[in-house]
């Protein structure tokens, strides 16, 4: 998985509460992204980074926040957890952005009850 | 605006005999189209990509794909499918940004 690693892999919380999943990586790439994917959707971007402390927003960023203070890591919160939350999260990221080819991380899986 | 169809949800083919994947594609200007493959979870894998040149591209594991301007089509190829070849599919268009397609489930039968 392209030294990217996500933590935790899998979490169950409780709606209302905030989450934190963090993205590691070790190719010191510039481009980090935060995925959700669910079924029939496929994989829909919540923000990117094009570098620390630059951050913008994706298609389904509402209820979601990031932040980036180290070039390797990539930090995806929740502020309050809802069940529409419930998905798999991916990280990835890229070199240069206009070839635009990603890696990805290995998920995390995200229960909200 | 930007998109990208993949019409079927799943495909069936026996071992041994070639497989089609589809994916239409709608962008301005000149597409960045990818192809990525995702097993039980795992994280997606990159396959192939197409940004300019020869409109058939080779890619991880003996898989092509073909890119079709006219057509506005990349519909990704292999030969001979192995059962090892199933898993989920998906076709990304690069325009402002990377956008996937709900993904083609392929299975493939011994």
């Amino acid at each position: 998985d392209a030294g990217i690693t996500q933590s935790p892999r899998h979490k169950v919380t409780e709606t209302g509460t905030p989450v934190t999943l963090r993205c590691h990586q070790t190719e010191n790439h510039r481009y980090m992204y935060w995925y959700r994917q669910d079924p029939g959707h496929g994989l829909r971007l919540i923000h990117y980074s094009y570098g620390v402390k630059d951050t913008d927003k994706g298609e389904v960023s509402d209820g979601y926040s990031v932040s980036r203070s180290k070039t390797e890591d990539f930090l995806l919160t929740l502020e309050s957890a809802t069940s529409s939350q419930t998905s798999v999260y991916f990280c990835a990221i890229s070199e240069d952005r206009a070839e635009e080819t990603q890696y990805f991380g290995p998920g995390t899986r995200l229960l909200v009850l | 605006a930007q998109s990208v169809a993949q019409p079927e949800d799943q495909v069936n083919v026996a071992e041994g005999n070639p497989l089609t994947v589809k994916c239409t594609y709608s962008v301005s200007g000149n597409p960045y189209l990818f192809w990525y493959v995702q097993y039980p979870n795992r994280g997606l894998q990159f396959l192939l990509k197409y940004i300019t040149g020869d409109n058939l591209v080779k890619g991880s594991y003996g898989f092509e794909a073909e890119f079709n301007k006219s057509q506005t089509s990349f519909h990704l190829k292999k030969p001979s499918a192995l059962v090892s070849d199933s898993a989920l599919y998906f076709c990304a268009v690069r325009g402002l940004k990377l956008i996937f397609g709900a993904g083609t489930r392929l299975a493939v039968h011994p």
